[in-house]
């Protein structure tokens, strides 16, 4: 069976630290990966996606394919980035999206 | 506003009725999907459409059902309400069915008494 597994509900740093939110999954097949975000009162929103490999608004996220991770990075976290954050899995050419739990990122200032 | 639009925002019913919460995609957009937000069970995919035609089911109950009509927009008909039902549904939608990216909608809050 295909899950995704956020183990954090919450995640609380300062300002300038280093941010890690965690996703694993699993599935036998060749998943996509996707980090979506929702600011508060906003909709759920694409952050990335593992295959176009960017960053965005400083994030970066890898696929570990040994690990079956695929964990959310960022350097010097912002207030800004303060919203929920989830990790999706999408089967290849498949169309619905498998979610975790979601991580509530709070970065305190 | 050329996203995904949702309505109602909220609605409030009592247990055993039915509602029915309307979605219409992106412009442009062939393929709808409609979510489910509860506290337990987190986001899980219901059903998804292409061009009228159901593609995809998930944890669906029978409870439930769906439709895309010919302009494209869906609806999502929830009948004889539990209490469980209490969650925020979400539609989404992308260009077409191998289409990676998913837009949402803002999402409508259901709350059975």
């Amino acid at each position: 069976a295909q899950r995704v597994t956020q183990p954090e509900k919450l995640l609380s740093v300062f300002k300038g630290a280093p941010v890690e939110l965690k996703c694993n999954y699993s599935y036998s097949g060749s998943p996509e990966l996707f980090w979506y975000v929702q600011y508060s009162r906003q909709r759920l929103q694409l952050l990335l996606r593992h295959i176009s490999r960017e960053s965005i608004k400083g994030f970066t996220a890898d696929l570990n394919k040994g690990e079956t991770s695929f964990h959310l990075k960022k350097p010097f976290a912002q207030e800004e980035d303060s919203a929920m954050y989830y990790c999706a899995l999408r089967r290849n050419q498949g169309g619905k999206l498998i979610f975790g739990q979601g991580t509530e990122l709070s970065v305190k200032p | 506003d050329s996203g995904v639009t949702q309505t109602p925002k909220h609605l409030i019913t009592a247990t055993g009725q039915r509602v029915t919460l309307r979605c219409s995609p992106r412009s442009g957009d062939l393929s709808v999907y409609w979510y489910q937000q509860s506290l337990d069970q987190g986001l899980q995919f219901l059903i998804q459409y292409y061009n009228g035609e159901e593609r995809a089911k998930g944890n669906i109950l029978e409870r439930f059902s769906a439709q895309q009509f010919p302009d494209l927009h869906s609806e999502l008909n929830l009948s004889s309400l539990e209490l469980g039902d209490s969650a925020l549904y979400f539609c989404a939608s992308s260009a077409r069915v191998w289409e990676a990216e998913q837009f949402f909608g803002p999402g409508t809050r259901l709350t059975v008494l």
